[in-house]
């Protein structure tokens, strides 16, 4: 069964700093997607970045940028110029090109220190 | 923008009454989706749907049901609450992004 993991349920970052928040997953299939949602606190979860796992440019959204290793199974999300803003909840997400369901990691609490 | 939206942002329910959560979005999307979110859990999909009448179990389905009478609106119930549903609730639609719902906090008591 496909399975994600965060391994650091919490960091922080110092604002204007740069942050990487670390994700792998195990699956068998050589096509997917890959996703990094964001939860800021009583807020909705929206979507940060999506890779696609046939292409093999890193997918880039203004200050957030995926490393993708997909041999190694690894997704790691990038936060330049950190703001107070980007403090939140960070999940890592799998799914499959052809199958519904997406299977989300537990999440990482990201603090920013002014 | 889609828009995803959740009947009730806060919720508080008395142990063996039945709840109906409902989720709506504007998008037109086959696939709907709710899940619950725990701390250290992550979200765990407990129903999805991929077109009107349609659903399938997701991996906790346990004391929950659906129904999906029209496309845009997709409820999930719980037949008689108990305290360990306790939880956040979120509603997600889409195929290949899935766009959530501001969540419903559920309490029962």
């Amino acid at each position: 069964a496909q399975t994600v993991t965060q391994s650091q349920p919490e960091m922080s970052v110092q604002e204007a700093e740069t942050v990487t928040l670390s994700c792998t997953y195990d699956t068998s299939e050589s096509d997917y997607y890959l996703f990094w949602y964001k939860q800021p606190p009583s807020r909705q979860m929206i979507l940060v970045i999506r890779q696609e796992a046939y292409k093999q440019q890193n997918a880039t959204e203004n200050r957030f940028s995926v490393n993708f290793q997909k041999a190694a199974k690894s997704f790691s999300l990038k936060i330049s110029d950190s703001q107070l803003g980007d403090a939140a909840m960070y999940f890592c997400a799998y799914r499959e090109t052809s199958y519904d369901k997406v299977i989300f990691g537990p999440g990482t609490s990201l603090s920013v220190i002014p | 923008d889609v828009k995803v939206t959740q009947s009730s942002r806060y919720l508080v329910k008395r142990t063996g009454e039945k709840v109906f959560l409902e989720c709506v979005q504007d998008m037109d999307h086959e696939n709907m989706f709710w899940y619950r979110q725990d701390p250290g859990l992550g979200l765990r999909l407990i129903y999805f749907s991929y077109d009107v009448k349609m659903k399938e179990k997701g991996d906790i389905p346990e004391g929950y049901s659906v129904s999906r009478e029209k496309k845009e609106r997709f409820s999930l119930i719980l037949e008689s609450a108990s305290t360990n549903q306790t939880s956040m609730y979120l509603c997600a639609s889409g195929w290949d992004t899935q766009y959530f719902g501001p969540g419903t906090r559920l309490t029962v008591l």
